[in-house]
C-alpha cells in the first residue's frame, strides 16, 4: 500500500526553466510534508518542508505547494540548474504517531544545459 | 557542518551471516532513525530511538535488532542474513524528537548479501 506516490519516475527540463515535481498521498492523517534530494552514493538531503496548516512555503529557488483537499503537493524549482539533477523524494509524516517518514518512490530530475 | 556518519559504507556478507551497521548522529541530536532502501524502491522506516529508548518501530524483521548507546550512536544488528536483505541502509538523526525536528540523513551503508 503506497501511501505516498510520485507518479512520474523521471522529468527532464532545460536549464533556466521551471521544474515541477508532483506528489500525491492517500493517508489523511499526514500533516507534515518534506522534500529530499538524493545524489547517487549519498543520503537524502533535506530541501524544504510544509505543514498542513499552510498551502505554500518558499525558500530561494524552491517552493512547495500543498493542496489538502486534493491530497497533492508539488515542488517548484525556478530557475532550474544542471546541479539540480538528482532524485527527488516526497515524504510525509503523522505528527501524533512518531516521526517516521513515509517516502514516495522518487522522481529523477535531469536539467539539461 | 558535521553530518551523520555511517560505517561501514559498503559491506558484503554471505547468507546466514551476521552484520552490524553503525550510525553516529549529528552532535546534540538525540534521535536516530533507520531506513532500508531496496533496489529501485523508496526508503522504508525500520526503527527509531530517542534518548536511548526505542521510540517507534516499523517494518523491521525479527532477525534485526538495534539500540542507541549513551553517546547517542546507534547500531543495527542483522542476523541470519538473507539475499533480500541486500539494500541501502540509511541512518538519520534529528535534534528533538518531541518537536518533530527535521531528519538529516547519513550517506548510507550498502549491504550486499551473496
Amino acid at each position: 500500500d503506497q501511501q505516498v506516490k510520485q507518479n512520474s519516475p523521471s522529468l527532464s527540463v532545460q536549464e533556466g526553466r521551471i521544474s515541477i515535481l508532483n506528489c500525491d498521498y492517500t493517508n489523511s492523517m499526514f500533516d507534515y510534508f518534506l522534500w529530499y534530494k538524493k545524489y547517487p552514493a549519498e543520503g537524502p538531503t533535506f530541501l524544504i518542508s510544509i505543514s498542513s496548516i499552510k498551502d505554500k512555503n518558499e525558500d530561494g529557488r524552491f517552493t512547495v505547494f500543498l493542496n489538502k483537499s486534493a491530497k497533492h503537493l508539488s515542488l517548484h524549482i525556478v530557475p532550474s540548474q544542471p546541479g539540480d539533477s538528482a532524485v527527488y523524494f516526497c515524504a510525509a509524516r503523522v505528527e501524533t504517531s512518531g516521526s517516521r517518514l513515509t517516502f514516495g518512490e522518487g522522481t529523477q530530475l535531469t536539467v539539461n544545459p | 557542518a558535521a553530518g551523520v556518519i555511517q560505517s561501514p559504507r559498503h559491506l558484503i556478507k554471505e547468507k546466514r551471516e551476521t552484520a552490524t551497521l553503525k550510525c553516529y548522529p549529528i552532535p546534540r541530536h538525540d534521535t536516530v532513525y533507520w531506513y532500508q532502501q531496496g533496489p529501485g524502491q523508496d526508503p522504508q522506516f525500520l526503527i527509531s530511538f530517542y534518548e536511548k529508548m526505542q521510540s517507534d518501530k516499523g517494518s523491521i524483521p525479527d532477525r534485526f535488532s538495534a539500540q542507541q548507546f549513551s553517546d547517542y550512536h546507534s547500531e543495527l544488528n542483522m542476523s541470519s542474513l538473507e539475499l533480500g536483505d541486500s539494500a541501502l541502509y540509511f541512518c538519520a538523526s534529528s535534534r528533538d524528537f518531541l518537536s518533530r525536528d527535521t531528519q538529516y540523513f547519513g550517506p548510507g551503508t550498502r549491504l550486499t548479501v551473496l
